[in-house]
């Protein structure tokens, strides 16, 4: 596709349901970033990988949260059991590569998740 | 300590003037920097790259202090359509980008 995908665009949750949040990359981009953004603050870094190695999960908030991309493309983010404190914007970047190089990042428009 | 700090803001200024927003980063390994825009309920966008020996694209310029790990963004001439959250991004080495919070900006006429 054009961009970054992302699906649902909006999802409601009731507490202690289990949510699945896609991420469908630009083709071809081999990191693929999961970040956590809650109003008024700046993303906040879940995840990583690069192809399907899944390179650094150090920010995922609890063990309630798993991502997995199994085929190096598209991407999935599930959270368990989701608290009231899991509500917020979820963003998913990909970029061409990563390493010491000013690489751009490419953002789809998020998952909005709300629980009640 | 966060590993990248920024001044939320608001910055409420009037079109044409000049602003400046800093950003602190904690870690001295950092290799590379960033600044994203965000518009309201939008994903963040790139901005700019910010290079050692510091750059400019038109009305923007963007610096970097290793030795005061800092990082800074100028807008001269504000527009309007500058009004946003710009957000200071640090790769800390380790291939992470970590986001600051971001600055508000709000220009008025």
């Amino acid at each position: 596709g054009a961009g970054v995908s992302q699906s649902p665009r909006y999802k409601v949750a009731k507490r202690g349901q289990d949510v699945a949040l896609r991420c469908d990359p630009i083709s071809g981009h081999v990191s693929l970033f999961w970040y956590q953004q809650a109003l008024g603050q700046g993303p906040e870094f879940l995840t990583y990988f690069q192809n399907e190695a899944q390179l650094d999960k150090s920010g995922l908030p609890s063990d309630r949260f798993f991502a997995e991309r199994p085929e190096g493309s598209v991407s999935t983010l599930k959270i368990q059991r989701t608290q009231q404190e899991d509500s917020a914007v979820y963003l998913c970047a990909s970029s061409l590569e990563l390493g010491f190089t000013n690489e751009k990042l490419f953002f789809g428009s998020g998952t909005q998740l709300s629980v009640l | 300590r966060k590993e990248v700090e920024q001044d939320p803001g608001p910055f409420n200024v009037p079109e044409g003037a000049t602003v400046a927003f800093n950003c602190t980063y904690s870690n001295s390994a950092s290799q590379s920097f960033f600044w994203y825009r965000q518009d309201c309920r939008k994903e963040p966008k790139l901005l700019m790259s910010v290079y050692s020996s510091g750059n400019e694209d038109g009305r923007f310029t963007a610096q970097l202090n290793r030795a005061s790990q800092y990082i800074s963004l100028l807008i001269r001439d504000s527009k309007l359509s500058d009004s946003a959250t710009y957000l200071c991004v640090v790769n800390t080495g380790t291939d992470k980008l970590i986001f600051g919070t971001g600055t508000r900006l709000q220009v008025f006429p």
